[in-house]
């Protein structure tokens, strides 16, 4: 069984600083993915990055990179240069051993002040 | 991108009737399409897995009876909410998959009154 952990309720940030919202997984399958996903008050879930258990390099997508630290096993997403739009719920997720389904953290509630 | 839509948006139905909300894949082929169900302030909890021509699987806790998942083409996906009751209101969001990837609907929000 997967878990995955978020431990921020909720973070502050200030208008174009950068920002790291936590997450640590926990599977026993060699072969995994881990995603982030932004929920803004609208409720639509955007994909936002992806990491492969076997990727070598850090992914990264824009002003999202994910700090992959396998023997942690933490999957941090980092923000830069924040936006006020970038406020949302942001959710930790993972998949492994090949299956499609999708676990979820309890989030993290991101807000930009200006 | 994979677009995926959900119909309707939001409806508010009595207690005591049934909801269907139909979850599309507009420009791919989803062999696989998920059921989720999130209360305010908390995280998506997945209901069932639902694959094209078979029975849904279900996770444990959720009720098959109450909640009847169709799948009929690599396209759609449908879940009927069979007599609503208030606790029921939630946020239902369905996705689907093509391998790894993940396309979510925009949700619907179902208020029971």
């Amino acid at each position: 069984a997967q878990k995955i952990t978020q431990t921020q309720p909720g973070m502050f940030v200030q208008e174009k600083e950068a920002v790291t919202l936590d997450c640590t997984y926990d599977t026993s399958d060699p072969s995994y993915g881990l995603f982030w996903y932004k929920q803004p008050s609208s409720g639509e879930m955007i994909f936002l990055i992806y990491q492969g258990s076997y990727d070598q390099q850090n992914a990264t997508e824009g002003r999202y990179s994910l700090n992959f630290q396998k023997a942690r096993k933490s999957a941090n997403l980092v923000i830069s240069a924040s936006q006020l739009g970038d406020s949302a719920m942001y959710f930790c997720a993972s998949n492994s051993g090949g299956y499609q389904k999708v676990t979820f953290g309890t989030g993290t509630k991101l807000q930009v002040i200006p | 991108g994979a677009v995926v839509s959900q119909h309707p948006s939001w409806v508010i139905c009595k207690s005591g009737t049934s909801v269907k909300i139909e979850c599309r894949s507009l420009d791919f082929q989803a062999t696989t399409m998920f059921w989720y169900r999130q209360f305010p302030k908390q995280s998506l909890m997945l209901m069932a897995t639902s694959n094209e021509g078979s029975k849904a699987t279900y996770e444990q806790g959720v009720e098959k009876d109450k909640f009847l998942i169709n799948h009929a083409s690599l396209t759609l996906s449908t879940l009927t909410v069979t007599s609503a009751h208030p606790e029921d209101s939630s946020f239902y969001i369905c996705s689907a998959s093509t391998s790894y990837e993940q396309y979510f609907g925009p949700g619907t929000r179902l208020t029971v009154t």
